[in-house]
């Protein structure tokens, strides 16, 4: 079975600071890991992913995530965060193997932006 | 690209009535397409998979006689809430995934807010 942990339920950083959401996973295959966001009441946007590659992945609004296979994490981080990135986050993640692309989602970190 | 709008974004019903929020791909053709609940404060739970064509697999635990989900065409899908109780109040969050090769990603939908009274 797989699995997605985000240990923290908020984050709280002030605007211009640097921001890390953390994720660990656990998947039986080569993971392929996501991260979303979701603002109040809307569904959730796509941010970044991992599938292979490149262990630091970049991604929309100036996110970026770094894998890291022996630790089984998927951080989210952003060198200088913004009020606007004040949000609900996700992190999910898809076992590589066989033909579902069902995944599993952690319980959400929610980033509070402060000025 | 790859956008996918659900309709209603909010609805209240009656305790007792059927509620159908629709899911559709507007600019590609999705062959799987994927429904969670989300409860307050809490993470999306996947409801079922529907595939096109086929009978939607459904998660342990999730009733297919209360929630009848039909993907009839490669651009809709449907969710059926039938005889609707105030514990289904929810958001209700549908994802397309495109068969286009290399993309993995889900495309989610903005959410149906449902409210039963």
């Amino acid at each position: 079975a797989q699995s997605v942990a985000q240990p923290e339920d908020q984050v709280n950083v002030a605007e211009g600071n640097p921001l890390t959401v953390k994720c660990t996973y656990s998947v039986s295959g080569n993971p392929y890991l996501f991260w979303y966001v979701q603002y109040p009441n809307r569904g959730l946007q796509f941010l970044l992913k991992y599938i292979t590659g490149d262990n630091l992945v970049k991604g929309s609004y100036g996110f970026e995530a770094e894998f890291n296979k022996s630790q089984t994490s998927f951080h989210l981080k952003k060198p200088s965060a913004l009020v606007s990135d004040s949000a609900l986050y996700f992190c999910a993640v898809r076992d590589s193997t066989g033909t579902a692309s069902k995944l599993t989602f952690g319980t959400g970190t929610r980033l509070q932006v402060t000025l | 690209g790859a956008v996918v709008s659900q309709h209603p974004s909010r609805v209240i019903c009656k305790s007792g009535t059927s509620v159908k929020i629709e899911c559709r791909s507007l600019d590609f053709q999705a062959t799987t397409m994927f429904w969670y609940r989300q409860f307050p404060k809490k993470s999306l739970m996947l409801m079922a998979t529907s595939n096109e064509g086929s009978k939607a697999t459904y998660e342990q635990g999730v009733e297919k006689d209360k929630f009848l989900i039909n993907h009839a065409s490669l651009t809709l899908s449907t969710l059926t809430v039938t005889s609707a109780h105030p514990e289904d109040s929810s958001f209700y969050i549908c994802s397309a995934r495109s068969p286009a090769g290399g993309s993995y990603e889900q495309y989610f939908g903005p959410g149906t807010r449902l409210t039963v009274t």
